[in-house]
């Protein structure tokens, strides 16, 4: 079955140092891939997409991610952790019928001052 | 101000007893859809809706109904509720116009449904 994994529960990062949510893919074809953000006692807000087209994904709040199609990942990334980046981060896929998100299982951020 | 609204935020109920939960959307989306995030499984689709009176099963919809008769609504039916459905519930929407994974979505605040 197709799915997203996020290895990580949780991650934790001092504030200024960089850091790194992981999620790896398993999706037949061309993946279109996602990473979303929940905020405490927010909906989810979208970050970042990757659809085609240039590996490095630039997103909302100076967020990025690589899509690496041999070690099929797709890694969010920071250069500098905030302290209002702390959060729960969902990476997610399309399953290319254009119906159907499909989400992994979340991988909370704590970033400390 | 563009956004999803669900109502009601919290819901204590009992077993058996129907509930609807409202979505409405002010950004004329076509697309529409209901989700429910638990821990560790992080969210589920639930059922969806391409345009109006059209919907579709997504991965859990056993024990949910949904319709769809404007476009800006998308209300979720629990018909007996059970304990197994006590989760947080989110609805979301997307703009119109090209095949989805082009558009993102944008989420409700979320419901928190407790079911005794």
């Amino acid at each position: 079955a197709q799915s997203v994994a996020q290895p990580e529960d949780q991650v934790n990062v001092a504030e200024g140092n960089p850091l790194t949510v992981k999620c790896t893919y398993s999706v037949s074809g061309n993946p279109y891939l996602f990473w979303y953000v929940q905020y405490p006692n927010r909906g989810l807000q979208f970050l970042l997409k990757y659809i085609t087209g240039d590996n490095l994904v630039k997103g909302s709040y100076g967020f990025e991610a690589e899509f690496n199609k041999s070690q099929t990942s797709f890694h969010l990334k920071k250069p500098s952790a905030l302290v209002s980046d702390s959060a729960l981060y969902f990476c997610a896929f399309d399953n290319n019928a254009g119906n159907m998100l499909t989400f992994g299982g979340g991988t909370r951020l704590m970033v400390k001052p | 101000e563009a956004q999803v609204t669900q109502n009601p935020r919290y819901l204590i109920t009992v077993t058996g007893k129907k509930l609807t939960v409202t979505c409405s959307q002010n950004m004329n989306h076509e697309y529409m859809s209901w989700y429910r995030q638990d821990p560790g499984l992080g969210l589920r689709q639930i059922y969806y809706s391409m345009n109006v009176e059209v919907t579709d099963k997504g991965d859990v919809p056993e024990g949910y109904k949904v319709s769809r008769k404007e476009k800006r609504n998308f209300p979720l039916i629990l018909e007996s509720p059970s304990p197994n459905q006590t989760s947080l519930y989110f609805c979301a929407s997307s703009i119109p116009g090209g095949r989805l994974p082009y558009n993102e979505q944008f989420f409700g605040p979320g419901t928190r449904l407790t079911v005794l």
